[in-house]
């Protein structure tokens, strides 16, 4: 695809229930990375993938935040028991390779628990 | 752990002045550090990657530099335009094998007709 897109671009949630975040990267990255936008805590890392492996998982807020990545391209980030403290923006990047090619991020999905 | 700290968090300017974004960083072992520009209620645009060993690039009206040993980077932004508005992140990349970018907090930038 032209770009990386997320899916879906709002979501709203109650309390308690499980969410599923979906990444599209772009064509031929390997590399996917997965970030949380909040109003009080501003842009932070969450996992990142080489292929489907992830090598990284140290941003994980908790056992309740999951990911996976299939075929070495789509990844789906999923929330189980939804907390308030998890509303944020979701926002999914992918880069060619590892090791310090530029990172291209999505639109983002907009999470609000309720 | 890394630190990166953006100063100004906010920014207004007449048309047409030239600006510089500072970004500062407290490990300078980086892989490579980069800009992006983030809109409201949008995602966030790339604008210029330096890598470790550069200690600058340049995209238009934009250039960035990087001096890695003192932990600091500049975005010099040139004739300003009200397009420019938006927020300004830097961002820097880790060790080989510790590829996640870590951000600042960003700029606000506003541009005044």
């Amino acid at each position: 695809g032209a770009g990386v897109s997320q899916s879906p671009s709002n979501k709203v949630t109650e309390k308690g229930k499980d969410v599923e975040l979906r990444c599209d990267p772009i064509s031929g990255h390997t590399a996917l990375y997965w970030y949380r936008q909040s109003l009080g805590q501003g842009l932070e890392f969450l996992i990142y993938f080489q292929g489907n492996s992830a090598p990284d998982k140290s941003g994980l807020p908790s056992d309740r935040f999951s990911a996976e990545r299939t075929g070495g391209s789509v990844s789906t980030l999923t929330i189980q028991r939804t907390q308030q403290e998890d509303s944020a923006v979701y926002l999914c990047a992918s880069s060619l390779d590892p090791g310090g090619y530029e990172q291209y991020f999505g639109p983002g999905t907009r999470l609000t628990v309720t | 752990k890394q630190e990166v700290t953006q100063i100004p968090a906010a920014l207004s300017v007449p048309e047409g002045e030239n600006l510089v974004l500072n970004c500062s960083f407290t490990d300078s072992a980086i892989y490579n550090l980069q800009w992006f520009r983030q809109d409201p209620g949008k995602g966030l645009t790339s604008l210029l990657l330096i890598q470790s060993s550069q200690r600058e690039q340049t995209s238009g009206r934009l250039n960035a530099s990087l001096d890695k040993s003192s932990g600091r980077s500049t975005l010099y932004i040139a004739a300003s335009q009200p397009g420019d508005s938006a927020t300004y992140l830097c961002a820097v990349g880790g060790s080989f094998g510790n590829e996640k970018l870590t951000f600042g907090t960003g700029t606000r930038l506003t541009i005044i007709p």
